[in-house]
């Protein structure tokens, strides 16, 4: 079945240090590919997705580019805030040809970001 | 603008009660779905429903029930609840976009406590 795979958390910075977030997959088809964040206490919001290969996805300065040679979609943003202190989900939907995924999602483990001012 | 509205935000549980974890959107979707989420297991889904009177079991069905009897509200039934259903768990609602491609609205979640 399909599968995400994150990089082991959680993830340290300073502020305005560059951020990755790495995020492989394992999917049959033509999956579409999510980050969704998570703030403390609050419920999942999707930040940027990428919908086809070579396609990027962009928003707050996050990016991600669907590489369906490498199965991954890695996040990040060249400046962190201390805003962005959240955990980050990975996120696969779909990867049946010509079909639909009912809104199904498959997700990765989960990724705390912690940013220091 | 309510989105996705989930009933109650914390709840504490008795080993063997049940109870009814409410779920409603307003923005007419057709698919609505419920995960669980642990620590380092990220989300896992529990169930689904592509429309009213339709329903499908997800990674972990077990000791949940659901009926979607509206295309608004998706309700979550545990039967008897078991301190390994601790857990914070979230409704979701998704439309048919575009190419079959789909996005999720998450509710604020639920966080159930069984003692």
């Amino acid at each position: 079945g399909d599968s995400v795979t994150q990089m082991e958390g959680p993830v340290t910075l300073s502020e305005e240090a560059f951020l990755t977030i790495n995020c492989t997959y394992t999917a049959t088809g033509y999956p579409s590919l999510f980050w969704y964040v998570q703030y403390p206490g609050e419920g999942l919001q999707l930040l940027l997705k990428a919908t086809k290969a070579d396609d990027k996805g962009s928003n707050k300065g996050f990016e991600a580019t669907y590489r369906k040679e490498t199965t991954s979609f890695h996040l990040e943003k060249g400046s962190v805030q201390v805003s962005d202190s959240a955990v980050y989900f990975c996120a696969l939907s779909g990867g049946y040809a010509g079909g639909t995924s009912y809104g199904k999602l498959t997700f990765g483990q989960g990724t705390i970001l912690t940013v220091h001012p | 603008n309510a989105g996705v509205t989930q009933t109650p935000k914390f709840q504490v549980l008795k080993t063997g009660q049940s109870m009814t974890l409410q779920c409603a959107q307003d923005m007419n979707h057709e698919y609505m779905s419920w995960y669980r989420q642990d620590p380092g297991m990220g989300l896992r889904l529990i169930h689904y429903s592509v429309g009213a009177g339709i329903t499908d079991q997800g990674e972990v069905p077990n000791g949940y029930n659901v009926s979607r009897s509206t295309t608004e509200d998706f309700p979550l039934r545990l039967l008897s609840a078991a301190p390994s259903q601790t857990s914070v768990y979230f409704c979701a609602s998704s439309y048919l976009g575009q190419g079959g491609i789909t996005e999720a609205f998450f509710g604020q979640g639920t966080r159930l406590t069984v003692v």
